[in-house]
């Protein structure tokens, strides 16, 4: 089984809302990783967990805040949000076994619009 | 630096067309190589890699074959079918970086029957 979920699949929310997106994986991988992706554009990476450790955060304004609970979930929660952060959010896990170059497993994504 | 050039599309095809879609790379150490495609709506799903030169990824049809002295990994596809539409990503990985991946820009293929 090599599936990673997301939800909500899709989510409108204001400005001035908080909410927070959900990633979970039951494949064993000790690393996740949260991307954001604009139309016609690739995945630009925002967070890795390593071992439910924040290990590199891509400059990402703090109204994105990122949590790893346990081993198989990464939450990314969500605050007074601006409209150009509309886009998809894909969740991804690989090994964790970090000598190694690995195999990313992305999830289905969450398509945020922020009104 | 680490980067990933691909040729830009939309790539237009007809049904049982060869398909190649160019890629090059630049990378410091030893890179791994993926491609990753990616259909209307949905996230990224891997369809091949390499993690040395001279190894052929194949998925599906796709091939690619990590060459080291030309930095390249080109995608090929013998007879495309309507359902290969999508974009397609390619990307490599750097070892001692925490395995982030460096995408290409993407090239958009559309297969008409």
């Amino acid at each position: 089984d090599t599936e990673v979920t997301q939800t909500p699949k899709h989510l409108v929310m204001g400005m001035t809302n908080k909410k927070s997106l959900k990633c979970e994986q039951h494949m064993g991988h000790r690393a996740m990783y949260w991307y954001k992706q604009k139309a016609k554009k690739p995945p630009e990476l925002m967070f890795v967990y390593s071992y439910e450790k924040l290990s590199i955060n891509e400059s990402v304004p703090s109204r994105f805040s990122p949590e790893c609970p346990n081993s198989s979930l990464l939450n990314l929660h969500l605050h007074a949000l601006q409209p150009e952060d509309s886009a998809l959010y894909l969740c991804a896990s690989s090994q964790g076994l970090a000598v190694f170059q690995e195999t990313q497993y992305f999830g289905p994504g969450t398509r945020l619009l922020v009104l | 630096g680490n980067s990933v050039t691909q040729m830009e599309g939309p790539v237009t095809l007809s049904e049982e067309a060869f398909l190649t879609i160019n890629c090059t790379y630049t990378a410091t150490g030893y890179p791994s190589l993926f491609w990753y495609v990616q259909y209307p709506g949905e996230g990224l799903q891997l369809l091949l890699k390499a993690t040395k030169a001279d190894d052929k990824g194949s998925n599906k049809g796709f091939e690619a074959t990590y060459r080291k002295e030309t930095t390249s990994f080109h995608l090929e596809k013998g007879s495309v079918q309507v359902s290969d539409s999508a974009v397609y990503f390619c990307a490599l990985t750097v070892p001692g970086n925490f395995n982030k991946f460096y995408f290409g820009s993407g090239t958009k293929l559309n297969v008409k029957p």
